[in-house]
């Protein structure tokens, strides 16, 4: 069945940097885009990122733009979030999911993860 | 203060039928796909209703989504213990050029 499974989450300290990888199964990676999501603490969602099928096109909530990268590895079927300069608010649960359409990544997402923790703390 | 405007709280009894209101804009609901999230406490959101008004298989159908205009809707009928968790309706925005989401409307089940 379709399956995300994100690692590399964990306690880092304001300014430092922290990469996460979510890897994907169970459906042809390499046609679908992908999204990041985080959740803070006691509050709702918020999309972070997406990255299109072939990574020819990427697209960020402005509270991270050059700070945040969203890339992928079709040979790995893994999808990445490499996250520099960190900031407390940036403390969230990060989910990766799926894109719902396989012709555009402009959508909502259908397949979550069961998401890693980030905790951005001195 | 989200793109997307839900109610924070909703409630009903057993055996009950609820809707949760969705509000959004041309660049967003008017123009895209409309998905509702459920999330259970301590777990990730599982998809409910894709594309404005259509269940993955394995949603009962006391699910059941709607459109119109710049607002969505999700309905649940024959209320339940077990649906009592957060759910999140969520768009594309083409202005903002990425996914926007509602605030989140937590379901009491009394």
């Amino acid at each position: 069945q379709v399956q995300l499974v994100e690692s590399g989450g964990g306690v880092v300290q304001p300014g430092r940097s922290l990469r996460l990888s979510c890897a994907a199964s169970g459906f042809t990676f390499s046609l679908y885009g992908m999204h990041w999501v985080r959740q803070a603490p006691g509050k709702g969602l918020e999309w972070v990122a997406v990255i299109s099928y072939d990574g020819s096109y990427k697209y960020y909530v402005d509270s991270v733009k050059g700070r945040f990268t969203i890339s992928r590895d079709k040979s790995k079927n893994t999808l990445y979030l490499q996250m520099n300069s960190l900031r407390a608010e940036d403390t969230a649960v990060y989910y990766c999911a799926k894109v719902s359409r396989v012709d555009t990544a402009m959508d909502g997402m259908d397949v979550w993860g069961q998401g890693t923790t980030v905790t951005v703390s001195s | 203060q989200s793109v997307l405007t839900q109610p924070p709280s909703a409630s009903g009894t057993p055996g009950q039928r609820v809707t949760i209101s969705c509000s959004g804009s041309s660049s967003n609901i008017g123009s895209n796909f409309v998905y509702w999230y459920q999330q259970l406490p301590g777990t990730a959101p599982k998809l409910l209703i894709y594309r404005n008004d259509h269940r993955p298989s394995g949603v009962p159908d006391r699910f059941s989504g709607s459109k119109s205009g710049t607002s969505a809707s999700l309905a649940i009928s024959g209320l339940r213990s077990e649906d009592e968790a957060d759910y999140y309706c969520a768009a594309w925005d083409d202005s903002l050029s990425g996914v926007v989401f509602g605030g989140g409307t937590k379901l009491t089940v009394l």
